[in-house]
């Protein structure tokens, strides 16, 4: 069984620095992983699909990478309104993994 | 693209619910879909899928043989069959569209089971 491991939980940080939120898998998924951002109240938006591809109306300043077992999320210059949970998930068209989610205070 | 969740509401333990999404914007016979859920406050957990035609299923271990996935794609809705729910079913549902490994979501619908 998949597992997707998400650090830090919580981040803490000022408007302007840069954030970076890692995702593991427990096996190689490729590069089939993406990130959501979910805002109190709402369902989950997807930002990155397939580990680096910015979904379409994401800020240039969101960023994937990885392969295989290890995929990153860099948020650049943070903006207040980048305060949020952050998840990633990976589908395999039978069941969807999802990791256990990083919240992100500005 | 648009998936509007229905159905929700308080139920007591061992009872019965059926949830509801009515899906527009998009060709609903040619995806797959899904239910998740989310205790307020918690993470995502997923709890069903169904292929594009209704003849694959699959579920969580955690619903497994009380919760059953069903979708009318002449109507362009997808359903759950919640039996013998428990408190630890209490979240909010959410209807997903999978499209490769973007997933589009409802907005979704409160369960809560309570005595």
């Amino acid at each position: 069984e998949l597992i997707l491991t998400q650090s830090p939980a919580t981040l803490s940080l000022s408007p302007g620095e840069g954030a970076t939120l890692s995702c593991r898998a427990s096996q190689n998924v490729g590069s089939l992983v993406t990130w959501y951002r979910q805002k109190p109240g709402q369902a989950p938006k997807v930002l990155i699909w397939d580990s680096s591809n910015r979904a379409s109306g994401t800020p240039v300043r969101f960023s994937g990478s990885g392969s295989g077992t290890d995929f990153t999320l860099t948020i650049s210059s943070l903006e207040p309104e980048d305060s949020a949970v952050y998840y990633c998930h990976h589908c395999d068209y039978r069941r969807i993994t999802f990791g256990q989610g990083t919240r992100l205070e500005i | 693209v648009q998936m509007v969740e229905f159905g929700g509401g308080l139920v007591q333990p061992g009872g019965s619910l059926r949830l509801s999404c009515t899906a527009s914007g998009f060709s609903f016979r040619d995806f797959s879909m899904h239910w998740a859920r989310q205790v307020p406050g918690k993470g995502l957990d997923w709890v069903a899928r169904i292929n594009n035609d209704g003849s694959d299923k699959t579920y969580a271990d955690s619903v497994k043989g009380r919760f059953t996935i069903s979708r009318d794609n002449t109507k362009r809705m997808l359903y759950v069959q919640m039996n013998d729910v428990r408190v630890d079913d209490t979240a909010v549902y959410y209807c997903i569209r999978e499209e490769g490994q973007v997933l589009t979501w409802g907005q979704g619908t409160m369960v809560t089971v309570s005595s």
